[in-house]
């Protein structure tokens, strides 16, 4: 059973707000992922990390940045939200080689 | 560049009949293809995958066919059951690295 959480699920905020998405997991997994996904739409590689001080930027371009100083925590967060960066941000791990592990997701709408 | 190719955004299916999800991909260095089910408000989980020196897994109701000549993917589903109702997404990785997903096909079983 996956063991990874993301907080918040839901948040609604003003545009140029700071926000920060959470992503923990507990599997001990070197490899995270941030996608973002629209309906309809793939999902988007948007930064990975292989592990503690690695991060790198996926293939869509993001304003965000994301920090690995745990192994376990993987944050994504927005210096100014915009309208534009509404969407659903997903947080996964997995091992070295092997499916990834999603968590439930957050979704963000910008005002 | 969309490397994972679902053309079918929905598909609907009589319970306890077959359902069949294709998926295409255009790398030909991809080695390790997988499945995985969404539902609404929550993260995808893995369903089922296979590696490119097979050309067809099995897990219960789920099979999974790999034809590498043409590059397609396919799950099978038998027999449907309402429960599988939710969106697919096929996703491709080179070693397990670089995973791509394709845009997801909604699928619906009827009662």
């Amino acid at each position: 059973e996956a063991d990874i959480y993301q907080t918040p699920r839901y948040l609604v905020i003003g545009t140029g707000k700071k926000i920060t998405l959470e992503c923990s997991q507990t599997m001990g997994h070197d490899k995270m992922y941030w996608y973002q996904q629209d309906p309809g739409m793939e999902l988007h590689l948007i930064h990975y990390s292989y592990g503690v001080n690695s991060t790198e930027k996926g293939d869509l371009s993001s304003e965000s940045t994301v920090s690995r100083i745990r192994t376990e925590h993987f944050p994504l967060t927005l210096e100014s939200a915009r309208p534009s960066h509404t969407s659903q941000y997903l947080c996964a791990s997995s091992p070295v080689l092997g499916e990834l592990f999603f968590g439930e997701g957050s979704r963000l709408t910008v005002l | 560049d969309q490397q994972v190719k679902q053309n079918s955004p929905s598909l609907s299916v009589q319970e306890g009949r077959i359902s069949i999800l294709n998926c295409d991909y255009t790398n030909s260095m991809f080695d390790y293809f997988l499945w995985y089910k969404k539902y609404p408000a929550e993260g995808p989980t893995f369903l089922i995958s296979i590696s490119s020196i097979k050309d067809k897994n099995e897990d219960g109701r789920f099979t999974v066919f790999l034809n590498k000549s043409a590059k397609h993917l396919s799950l099978h589903i038998v027999p449907s059951q309402p429960g599988d109702s939710a969106v697919y997404f096929c996703a491709a990785s080179v070693e397990g690295d670089d995973m791509r997903f394709g845009a997801g096909t909604r699928l619906t079983v009827k009662p």
